[in-house]
């Protein structure tokens, strides 16, 4: 069975660095064709593509976040990251994790970034 | 990027009742590997989405038989045959045949 989950900080400052964990189980990122992905969305609002990796380590990122977000993956803890550099108010949401490109999705985290 | 206009917003239904939802492409999503990278999610309320339709028409596991998918190239339609009640939430398309993804911007479906 396909399961993911994420955690993180779930307040942080302005400027500060955003550091997200997409726990998984039920495959793994060393198999061929498989991606994890980061998608967001703003409470009430719609749904926003942020990175994807996959499993020989090619990564993709919406160019709308410019050089903030960093992915990266560890296949032997069955993991995914991502990091989102100076972090304002627009970057509160909750995050999601998913496979491939939204194949299964984990629960969500929610992020505010607060003064 | 590409841009995906869904049609209606909202939508109400009576149970039973037979629904369609446009999402019309602002280019080709036939990728050139011959698949065409359309999905179509749901989000209940209070949920995480997900997926029921990915490259068109093709049903997810576990995803009841009354949602089907068809269209080709920039048009493309959802339709629920015989609504019930568990259906209610917001239904969003998706592309994945060209960076960046992109999503709808979702239509609402009620319960009348």
């Amino acid at each position: 069975q396909v399961t993911l989950k994420e955690s993180g900080p779930g307040i942080l400052q302005p400027s500060q660095t955003l550091s997200l964990t997409c726990s998984f189980s039920g495959f793994s990122l060393s198999t061929s064709g498989i991606c994890v992905s980061w998608i967001r969305q703003p409470s009430g609002k719609g749904l926003e593509w942020l990175a994807t990796i996959c499993w020989e380590d090619s990564k993709g990122y919406n160019p709308s976040l410019k050089n903030r977000l960093t992915i990266s993956k560890d296949t032997s803890n069955n993991q995914a990251f991502l990091k989102i550099t100076s972090v304002d108010t627009a970057d509160t949401a909750i995050y999601y994790c998913a496979l491939n490109y939204g194949g299964r999705w984990g629960q969500g985290v929610m992020v505010t970034v607060s003064s | 990027d590409v841009v995906l206009t869904q049609t209606p917003p909202t939508l109400s239904a009576t149970i039973g009742q037979s629904v369609s939802i446009s999402c019309r492409s602002s280019q080709s999503l036939l990728d050139s590997d011959g698949d065409t990278y359309l999905n179509w999610l749901l989000q209940r309320p209070g949920q995480s989405p997900q997926l029921l339709i990915y490259s068109v028409s093709n049903l997810e596991s576990g995803v009841p038989n009354r949602f089907s998918g068809s269209g080709s190239e920039t048009d493309f339609t959802l339709k629920i045959s015989g609504v019930e009640a568990e259906d209610l939430g917001v239904y969003y398309c998706m592309q994945a045949t060209h960076a960046p993804l992109t999503f709808g911007s979702g239509t609402k479906l009620e319960i009348k």
